[in-house]
């Protein structure tokens, strides 16, 4: 069977609160940056996007924000629902070259 | 409408028997990419092409191959599964453009017996 694989942070948030994920980048080439969410048992699904030459992107109940300087990226998602537990990875892009993809953070919403 | 389609969703092998993993997309997308995900860790880069120009990560193992026989379909060939090659094997697509998002298709769960 599989490796056993590594125990992922996990976020633990109540129904309705604001979430808040972090992700450490390593690569400071890197000009493009996505979260991805993945739900158990499915592929990785676009969250949003944000590029260098920006600090803060918003979408639909997520906020995302880059700070290039500590090689920081956060996802924010305001008012957290049941169907927002999931798991959570940022991944980077180094100069157009392949994207790298973080560890990844569990998010349970609590009832 | 789903966009990146894998086949089989689930599949079992067993041990040392080739086994085919198949994508389809109707993206028109110029890459394909396969990726390994374990249990509870990240996607992990196998190999992906770009037209069809094959590009292999260097820690890809020789059990891994892959063809794309056109742009619409890419396919993942496990020469001789071991127990260790137990996982979600992940195709993904993207655009010419250098900043644009990766689309994923659902997985195939491979568990070799």
């Amino acid at each position: 069977g599989e490796s056993v694989g590594l125990h992922l942070p996990t976020l633990s948030v109540q129904e309705g609160d604001n979430s808040i994920i972090n992700c450490a980048y390593s690569n400071s080439a890197s000009d493009y940056f996505i979260w991805y969410k993945q739900e158990s048992g499915k592929g990785p699904q676009f969250i949003i996007d944000i590029r260098s030459n920006m600090d803060k992107r918003q979408g639909q109940r997520v906020t995302v924000l880059l700070n290039k300087t500590v090689k920081h990226l956060s996802l924010q998602i305001a008012a957290t629902q049941p169907g927002d537990s999931a798991v959570y990875f940022c991944a980077e892009r180094p100069n157009g070259q392949n994207f790298v993809f973080g560890p990844g953070t569990r998010l349970s919403v609590l009832p | 409408d789903a966009m990146v389609i894998q086949n089989p969703r689930y599949q079992v092998t067993q041990f040392g028997k080739p086994v085919t993993l198949s994508c389809s997309q109707t993206l028109n997308h110029n890459v394909m990419y396969w990726y390994q995900q374990k249990s509870s860790q990240a996607p992990k880069l196998l190999f992906h092409y770009y037209d069809k120009d094959f590009n292999n990560e260097a820690d890809t193992p020789d059990n891994f191959q892959s063809r794309r026989p056109n742009t619409s379909f890419c396919f993942l060939d496990i020469r001789s599964p071991g127990l260790g090659d137990a996982a979600m094997y992940l195709c993904a697509t993207s655009g010419d453009r250098v900043n644009t998002e990766a689309f994923f298709g659902q997985g195939t769960r491979l568990t070799v017996v």
